[in-house]
């Protein structure tokens, strides 16, 4: 893999499932996002970690959850979906330290997930 | 309220002119602005970026102008090119350290006709 690996690429999902979107990135980036985009509001930032071990709350997080146990993984659990999780969801990722150098955020291809 | 606000959902253009996507911001302490390009069904890929001490950047077609005191950014694209088409998020930044979250517009649809 090179860049940004999500998965799965779509999803239906019956309303108060559980699931898991995953994310992988192999550039060592130490940090990374996850986003949702939908039509007129652009993209909201849900969850993200400025490094392995931590994470941190976005504008949009109620209903989700994250964890970073390691450099390259950040999965987005949302625990009982609804219908207003319909959404596409992108991971992103950028190498943050040493100024501006690298400054960029990588995406994956998108998550589109429809809650019904 | 939105602090990056491209104002024009939708552009048309045709090929070989000049396409100019506009972006305004309302937090002055954004130091660092981004334009990312999208096409459907991919993620947004970085395309040009500026610091709050620049007024200028060039990147091949691609440029972008910032005037501080307007709280105005614009991405030129020349000469425009059927590929170019995509929507155009313009992005910024308020921090300078690690904690590196952006503040998105909602996008400015290109359309390049040949």
């Amino acid at each position: 893999i090179a860049g940004i690996t999500q998965a799965p690429t779509s999803q239906i999902l019956a309303a108060g499932r559980r699931m898991t979107l995953r994310c992988t990135q192999d550039m060592r980036h130490n940090a990374m996002y996850w986003y949702r985009q939908d039509l007129g509001l652009g993209l909201r930032l849900i969850h993200y970690s400025n490094t392995a071990g931590t994470t941190g709350k976005g504008e949009v997080p109620d209903g989700y959850s994250v964890s970073r146990a390691n450099t390259d993984d950040f999965p987005l659990t949302l625990a009982s979906a609804v219908p207003s999780q319909t959404s596409v969801y992108f991971c992103a990722s950028s190498d943050s330290r040493g100024g501006f150098r690298d400054y960029g955020y990588t995406f994956g291809s998108g998550t589109r997930l429809t809650v019904v | 309220d939105q602090q990056v606000k491209q104002n024009s959902p939708s552009l048309s253009v045709q090929e070989g002119r000049i396409s100019i996507l506009n972006c305004d911001y309302t937090n002055s302490m954004f130091d660092y602005f981004l334009w990312y390009k999208k096409y459907p069904a991919e993620g947004p890929t970085f395309l040009i970026s500026i610091s709050s001490i620049k007024d200028k950047n060039e990147d091949g077609r691609f440029t972008v102008f910032l005037n501080k005191s307007a709280k105005h950014l614009s991405l030129h694209i020349v000469p425009s090119q059927p590929g170019d088409s995509a929507v155009y998020f313009c992005a910024a930044s308020p921090d300078a350290g690690n904690n590196r979250k952006l503040i998105w517009g909602l996008g400015t649809s290109l359309a390049v006709n040949p």
